[in-house]
């Protein structure tokens, strides 16, 4: 099925930097998920977004849905070795979930 | 609480071959899907269980099935195994109803030589 557009695909950081990633779609969603995957594991739910408009933060992470519901972004701050992984954006319109092809994060001690 | 479990870990299958990988869900999620990620892909949905029913299913052949039992826990069968068949399939699980967010399990790796 139709995936998200999510950017950038790869992301070489500094420790301490902060990060922005962002996932956009022509279709319109009720939710907006992100995740994060690290090596040999499964996704692990970070932050859900319920409304338009809505700004959530889960520690050094926020996320926001998009006013128009099309968009969401993922700022991390502060970053630190631990953020590596790959970070998923997914929408979801009843029980259609769709993801988004991923952000590899890479983070320099 | 423990959260979605899948089993086996590991599984490697020669071309031809049928595959049988389980999941049980969080307690309390009557839902599970089932995904397909490829090596350096996003993931693929490939199937939704609820209530015991087929909800819905990705682009994928028909040698890919499965069903869910009567405890929510779930089977996913891959017959006639291909080369590319070689991947991650992660399970995850969610409460009934439109938007509730998916957990997911850490996967098997299905390998086919």
């Amino acid at each position: 099925g139709q995936q998200l557009n999510q950017s950038p695909q790869s992301m070489f950081i500094q420790e301490g930097e902060d990060v922005s990633m962002n996932c956009t779609s022509s279709s319109i969603f009720n939710t907006w998920l992100w995740y994060k995957q690290d090596p040999g594991e499964g996704p692990v739910l970070l932050i859900a977004l319920y409304k338009a408009g809505e700004l959530t933060s889960n520690g050094r992470l926020t996320a926001q849905f998009g006013i128009t519901r099309k968009d969401s972004f993922l700022n991390i701050s502060a970053s630190i070795p631990s953020d590596v992984g790959i970070y998923f954006c997914a929408g979801q319109r009843g029980n259609d979930m769709r993801f988004g092809a991923g952000t590899r994060l890479t983070v320099k001690p | 609480e423990a959260g979605v479990t899948q089993s086996p870990t590991h599984l490697i299958k020669t071309r031809g071959q049928q595959a049988t990988l389980r999941c049980s869900p969080i307690s309390g999620h009557t839902s599970v899907y089932w995904y397909q990620q490829a090596l350096g892909l996003g993931l693929q949905f490939l199937l939704w269980y609820d209530e015991g029913e087929e909800r819905n299913r990705g682009n994928f052949p028909p040698r890919f099935s499965g069903r869910q039992f009567p405890n929510y826990s779930s089977e996913l069968n891959v017959n006639a195994l291909e080369l590319e068949d070689s991947a991650l399939y992660l399970c995850a699980s969610s409460f009934r109803g439109g938007n509730q967010p998916q957990h997911f399990g850490d996967g098997t790796r299905l390998s086919i030589l």
